[in-house]
């Protein structure tokens, strides 16, 4: 069954330290697709990346960086250097081919960043 | 802005009523999707259309329908409403459906009083 898992409810750094989002997945298919989004205070859901199962290299986008790994089924999401700026809750999410594709997502880990 | 349209941004009604929230789209996008977001139980997938026809289904309640017209918007409805009904509604649309990221609305904030 698809499923995704975010063990962390919630995370409370300084800003300036390094903090990791962990992602675990379960899927029976061989063709899916993994991604984050990000929702600010302001309520909207933006996205941040987009994996699919084909591709394991993983991927640094300034101060974000991905780190996919399909031996333990895991899509955990760092930031380096936090700023007060990335407080939000985050949202792993997957889509698989079996059940049309849909989006199921985490339960979100909500991520304080205190100056 | 996602290009996502969704309206009302507010809903405030009574339990045993029932309402329609509407979703319009990126321009472009052909699939559209439902989720339900309250406090305790994160984003729920309810449903997903592409081009007029229902591709995906997740725990939508039989109280709930949803339909996608040939203009593309797509409309949710929910009758019978409860209190446990209100919750944050977002609306997300993609060009084609299949594993695709994901454009979202504002969100449709529902509360049965």
């Amino acid at each position: 069954a698809q499923k995704v898992t975010q063990a962390q409810t919630e995370i409370s750094v300084v800003e300036k330290e390094d903090v990791t989002l962990d992602c675990v997945y379960e899927t029976r298919d061989t063709t899916y697709y993994l991604f984050w989004y990000k929702q600010p205070p302001s309520g909207e859901l933006v996205f941040l990346i987009r994996r699919n199962s084909f591709d394991e290299q993983n991927e640094i986008s300034g101060r974000y960086s991905w780190n996919f790994q399909k031996s333990t089924s895991s899509f955990n999401f760092t930031i380096t250097a936090s700023q007060v700026v990335d407080s939000a809750v985050y949202f792993c999410a997957l889509s698989e081919a079996v059940g049309g594709f849909k989006t199921i997502f985490g339960a979100g880990t909500r991520l304080f960043v205190k100056a | 802005d996602s290009g996502v349209t969704q309206t009302p941004k507010h809903l405030i009604t009574a339990t045993g009523q029932r309402v329609t929230l509407r979703c319009s789209p990126r321009s472009g996008d052909l699939s559209v999707y439902w989720y339900q977001q309250s406090l305790d139980q994160g984003l729920q997938f309810l449903i997903q259309y592409y081009n007029g026809e229902e591709r995906a289904k997740g725990n939508i309640l039989e109280r709930f329908s949803a339909q996608q017209f040939p203009d593309l918007h797509s409309e949710l409805n929910l009758s019978s409403l409860e209190l446990g009904d209100s919750a944050l509604y977002f609306c997300a649309s993609s060009v084609t459906g299949i594993g695709e990221k994901l454009f979202f609305g504002s969100g449709t904030q529902l509360s049965v009083l």
